[in-house]
């Protein structure tokens, strides 16, 4: 198994130039997440799936949109890019009910000038 | 509402020395309390959990850490550094409670570890 990955590794914006980050697991996880990682702050919410179909926001939704494409699949869009979306954005999957972890891809570095 | 507390920016350790990073939280009812550690340039990595049961959780590569219910702490620990072991330690809450979709987590700011030769 692959496990969780993410696509690009790397990625340089303009200011207002869009861009979707792809995300997709393959352990037929129910619940799939995207947050972004800041010196300091931790991992912070964006949005999560906890199903296929629905989808719902997090912490810091503003200026992010998320498209649950099937089960395996979860993109993140930033239709606007901003300075301030600077970060590294990571995915995470896991199975329904409880006590079960997250697992978490490798992470996508976008830097916005 | 549920928070997580890293008290520790970074913590300094000899290799061979007892390593500890501190984690405090804060929920409603009752924790379900997580442990992540990143290596550079990658993604997190599951090292423990407490559920329930037996306030010590053993994990991967020699980590345990200590469920602590009336100071609210779940710190971790690891008797001999390693120098690998540097790395950033993240700890994550849930109150099981709470059956809102999704089963967030919360994390803390995360503790960078050093571990010198």
């Amino acid at each position: 198994n692959a496990g969780v990955t993410q696509t690009p590794k790397f990625q340089v914006l303009k200011t207002g130039q869009s861009m979707t980050l792809q995300c997709a697991q393959d352990m037929n996880h129910n619940s799939m997440y995207w947050y972004r990682q800041d010196p300091g702050m931790g991992l912070r919410l964006i949005y999560y799936s906890a199903s296929e179909g629905t989808t719902d926001k997090g912490e810091v939704p503003n200026g992010y949109n998320v498209s649950r494409l099937n089960k395996r699949e979860f993109s993140l869009r930033l239709e606007s890019a901003a300075p301030s979306q600077t970060s590294v954005y990571f995915c995470a999957s896991r199975p329904s009910g409880d006590p079960y972890e997250q697992y978490f891809g490798p992470g996508t570095r976008l830097t916005v000038t | 509402a549920q928070s997580v507390a890293q008290p520790e920016d970074q913590v300094n350790v000899a290799e061979g020395n007892p390593l500890t990073v501190k984690c405090t939280y804060s929920v409603s009812g009752n924790p379900y309390l997580f442990w992540y550690v990143q290596y550079p340039n990658r993604g997190l990595q599951f090292l423990l959990k407490y559920i329930t049961g037996d306030n010590l959780v053993k994990g991967s590569y020699g980590f345990e850490a200590e469920f602590n219910k009336s100071q609210t702490s779940f710190h971790l620990k690891k008797p001999s550094a390693l120098v690998s072991d540097s790395a950033l330690y993240f700890c994550a809450v849930r109150d099981f409670r709470v059956k809102a979709a999704g089963n967030k987590l919360t994390f803390g700011g995360g503790t960078r570890v050093l571990v010198k030769p």
